[in-house]
């Protein structure tokens, strides 16, 4: 079946990048459906982080543009999220995911079918 | 503060029917159709429901979603032990350049 598994530092110091990468088995990042990051802080819900199509076309949530890149790897069918400038409001559980995609000829994430179990990442001063 | 508002907490007995309501406006839930996920804590998140009503493969019927207007509501019937978790609503909102929002989570506790 369909897996993905997030993996990456569990800290990450103040002001510096974060950077995860959610490996996917049993499926190809390139055969369609949009593939993204969500978090949860802690004691708070969740917030999404961004989508990304294969083909490129990405979808950012506004308060975290320009700080939040996305990128799918085909050749080790995998995708990845960074986030530069990180202070301790980064600090979260983050989720990988897959999105059903809304639309045929103008696309967009729509429902996270699939999730990663998360990866705990704390962002020190 | 999220943008779409459900109550913190619910609870009811095993057998019985709980309603999870989730409220927002004309740039999400009133435009927009409404998912619901289910999360335990330490696990990874699983759709419910999308398009508002409908079930993945694999999700019991007891599990139902509705929208009227600018909120939705998540029906769980015959409720289950297993079905104590954090309930989350979400909606692609338009007032921002575009952004899936969040409500805020219902813990649901099976007495």
């Amino acid at each position: 079946q369909v897996q993905l598994q997030e993996s990456g530092p569990g800290l990450v110091k103040s002001s510096e990048t974060l950077s995860l990468t959610c490996a996917v088995s049993g499926y190809s990042v390139s055969s369609g459906y949009y593939w993204g990051w969500t978090r949860q802080p802690p004691g708070k819900g969740l917030e999404w982080i961004g989508s990304i199509f294969h083909g490129g076309n990405s979808y950012y949530k506004p308060s975290l543009k320009g700080r939040a890149t996305i990128s799918v790897d085909t050749s080790r069918n995998h995708f990845s999220l960074k986030l530069n400038s990180v202070t301790a409001a980064d600090t979260a559980i983050y989720y990988c995911a897959r999105a059903l995609v809304r639309g045929v000829i103008t696309t967009s994430p729509d429902a996270l079918d699939l999730w990663g179990q998360g990866t705990m990442v704390t962002v020190s001063s | 503060q999220s943008v779409l508002t459900q109550s913190p907490s619910a609870s009811g007995t095993p057998g019985q029917r709980v309603t999870i309501s989730c409220s927002g406006s004309s740039s999400n839930i009133g435009t927009y159709t409404v998912n619901w996920y289910q999360h335990l804590p330490g696990t990874a998140p699983k759709l419910l429901i999308y398009n508002n009503n409908q079930r993945p493969s694999g999700v019991p019927d007891r599990f139902s979603g509705s929208k009227s207007g600018t909120s939705a509501s998540l029906a769980i019937s015959g409720l289950h032990s297993e079905d104590e978790a954090d309930y989350y609503c979400a909606a692609w909102d338009d007032s921002l350049n575009g952004d899936w929002v969040f409500g805020g989570g219902t813990k649901l506790t099976v007495l």
